[in-house]
């Protein structure tokens, strides 16, 4: 069955540090995602990515923040200060543009940020 | 703007005992609505989706859900629970137009032998 990777599984980095995390989304799929998940906080939504360019944004998606689509598998999200409260589980999720994956977001398993 | 309301954090039960995970919206348009599961070390895996037509929504793994669009509820449940169902259980809305989800924070369930 088809499913969304994520690298590393576990990143640790220092403040003021750039970081790039990684994911692989379902070869099909065309909308992408980036969430996160503060300890003991709700998975909140960072970013939605279409055709090549951000559709959605939320507040947490400061300029400290990127997505690019380096290749025709990977999507990345660059953090390029980090600070302390960038620690969190990154969660990359895709979906298709028709037919039952349409509204259903594939999450990958996460990569664990840690900022010392 | 959307938001999710999980009342329990943790909820413990005994096995083959039948369960309700409660979850509650407020939205000023129409959503869809979702249940996500979380076993350890994993991501987060769709239970089950409303997006119209039926209130009653089946899922996997034996799990149902109703929309109730009076109450902006969408409960989660399952009449007998195993082991295996330990885990954690997020709610989320998106609007109707847009993609983004908002989730709740989560209810831990925990089954008991």
């Amino acid at each position: 069955e088809p499913e969304v990777t994520q690298t590393p599984s576990h990143q640790v980095t220092q403040m003021g540090q750039e970081v790039i995390l990684r994911c692989v989304p379902i070869s099909n799929h065309l909308y992408f995602y980036w969430y996160r998940q503060i300890l003991g906080q709700k998975v909140e939504f960072l970013v939605s990515f279409y055709n090549n360019e951000i559709s959605e944004k939320s507040e947490i998606f400061d300029d400290q923040f990127s997505v690019e689509r380096p290749d025709g598998s990977n999507f990345t999200l660059k953090i390029r200060s980090t600070k302390l409260e960038d620690s969190a589980m990154y969660f990359c999720a895709s979906s298709g543009l028709s037919g039952s994956s349409y509204n259903e977001q594939f999450f990958g398993p996460g990569t664990r940020l840690t900022v010392l | 703007a959307q938001s999710v309301t999980q009342l329990d954090s943790q909820v413990p039960v005994f096995e083959e005992a039948p369960v309700e995970l409660r979850c509650n919206y407020s939205s000023s348009v129409s959503v869809y609505l979702f249940w996500y599961v979380q076993y350890p070390n994993q991501g987060l895996q769709l239970l089950l989706k409303y997006l119209s037509g039926s209130t009653l929504v089946k899922g996997i793994n034996g799990f149902e859900a109703e929309f109730n669009k009076s109450q902006t509820s969408f409960h989660l449940r399952k009449p007998s629970v195993h082991i295996s169902d330990t885990a954690e259980y997020f709610c989320a809305v998106s609007p109707g137009s847009a993609r983004q989800l908002t989730f709740g924070s989560g209810t831990q369930l925990t089954v008991l032998p």
